[in-house]
């Protein structure tokens, strides 16, 4: 169960395009298309943004889009906001009811 | 709508034990599976353990594996963590999440842990 590897930090200007990589092996990520993403501002809990790789669950604007090819998931957020700086996590399901999250980036709004 | 309240945080010395509650309100509590995650002190989210809907599978996370233990009471629509030998490296706010297929729709809003002397 060793954690998801995402990058400590991205950052983008408002209007522009970024995307958060979250990098597994195939007993996690590349095994399952149970990978789900989060949002998460200071002293909140977690939100769900996406779930299933690319499934946007009601509320969360079409901005943000999820993949994945072979071991790697990325989250991607269009249209930058001010209101989109926060901590982003990965998770993916790794069988044997079992779960991994990654290790959490954080988003910078320029 | 959906509610989740933890409680049973505190702190407690290295080697103790706290067991940890979550209320469930708003759905089905007995037709769902259960999550326990936490997060330290300004590091990452860290999944901990998980209970089927009828208490028939547990697991849990490496770093927690015969210390910790996961139990619900579906009479009371209530989650529980028993947490044994605790250490520092515990010390996290523990959330509960409803267990939504393979992912976590929704949350509490944590109870905090802290494990000093």
């Amino acid at each position: 169960q060793s954690a998801l590897t995402q990058p400590r930090s991205v950052s983008g200007s408002p209007g522009q395009s970024v995307t958060i990589s979250c990098t597994g092996t195939s007993s996690d990520v590349g095994g399952y298309t149970y990978v789900s993403w989060y949002q998460q501002n200071p002293g909140k809990a977690p939100k769900l943004m996406i779930y299933d790789v690319n499934k946007r669950p009601s509320g969360v604007p079409d901005r943000f889009s999820g993949s994945k090819s072979g071991n790697t998931a990325s989250l991607t957020i269009s249209g930058l906001q001010a209101e989109d700086e926060a901590d982003y996590y990965c998770c993916s399901y790794a069988g044997s009811y079992t779960w991994v999250f990654g290790g959490g980036t954080k988003l910078t709004v320029l | 709508q959906v509610q989740l309240v933890e409680s049973g945080g505190g702190v407690v010395q290295p080697g103790g034990s706290l067991r940890l509650s979550c209320a469930a309100s708003g759905f089905t509590f007995s037709s769902y599976g259960m999550h326990w995650v936490r997060q330290a002190p300004g590091k990452g989210l860290e999944w901990v353990a998980f209970i089927r809907y009828d208490g028939s599978n547990k697991s849990y996370g490496d770093s927690v594996k015969g210390r910790f233990a996961i139990s619900r009471d579906n009479s009371k629509n209530t989650l529980y963590l028993q947490m044994n030998s605790l250490r520092a490296e515990d010390t996290a706010v523990y959330y509960c999440a409803k267990g939504d297929s393979n992912y976590f729709l929704y949350w509490g809003q944590g109870t905090l842990v802290t494990v000093s002397s």
